[in-house]
């Protein structure tokens, strides 16, 4: 398997503007999140899919961010208007379990460096 | 809540040994994860610990205590390409809850 893949790897946009993140995530996988990391925060869940359905979006800094997962093997993350906060590398990640009892390792893609001008 | 604590960086010689704690307090917990990433690239799974103790896995182990909200990572005989953060997640259950702190960078010198 290609593992998760993520699309664009590098982005940069001036303030303002639309920016949409792809995220195909490995095949069979369940459950798919979005992280955002900076060098401040580190780290930090969006929101996550389980069975293209969204569960939780508490991560969700704000309405400019929305996310989509209209099949198994497609999600989206877009923002707009875009600022320059929103600077950062944009993670998406996969894992199997099935339900939301369950706990699987996650599998990072490459990740979508970001930049805002 | 959570609130998890880990070393901004730390620095050592290769060859040696190093030990890389978390604490961590968190309103709910199954299990503990540990993820590698070096400059650049992603987050790569190196351990999940859900029992009390040590778990070997090569030059990796980790140790959790779950009594004490403490885990630590020890390497092992260090190389040059173990310099790279070293993220600690505790785990709160289901498909969602991974929480990041903001890594320990380790720096390994010749």
């Amino acid at each position: 398997d290609a593992g998760v893949i993520q699309s664009p790897r590098h982005e940069v946009t001036e303030m303002g503007q639309e920016v949409t993140l792809r995220c195909k995530p490995i095949s069979g996988h369940n459950s798919l999140f979005w992280y955002r990391q900076t060098m401040m925060r580190g780290l930090e869940l969006l929101i996550y899919f389980n069975n293209n359905v969204p569960i939780d979006d508490s991560g969700m800094p704000e309405d400019r961010f929305s996310a989509k997962m209209p099949n198994a093997s497609f999600s989206t993350l877009k923002i707009q208007p875009s600022e320059p906060r929103d600077s950062a590398v944009y993670f998406c990640a996969s894992s199997l379990a099935e339900t939301l009892a369950g706990t699987d390792t996650q599998y990072f893609g490459p990740g979508t460096r970001l930049t805002v001008l | 809540g959570q609130n998890i604590d880990q070393p901004t960086e730390m620095t050592a010689t290769e060859g040696a040994i190093v030990q890389i704690n978390c604490t961590y307090q968190t309103s709910g917990f199954n299990g503990l994860f540990w993820y590698q990433q070096h400059a650049g690239e992603a987050p790569t799974f190196l351990s999940y610990n859900v029992l009390d103790g040590l778990e070997e896995k090569g030059r990796f182990s980790s140790f959790l205590s779950r009594s004490k909200g403490y885990s630590y990572l020890l390497l092992k005989e260090l190389q040059m390409k173990d310099s790279a953060s070293y993220l600690c997640a505790p785990d709160l259950g289901g498909a969602n809850n991974l929480f990041f702190g903001t890594g320990t960078r380790l720096t390994v010198i010749p």
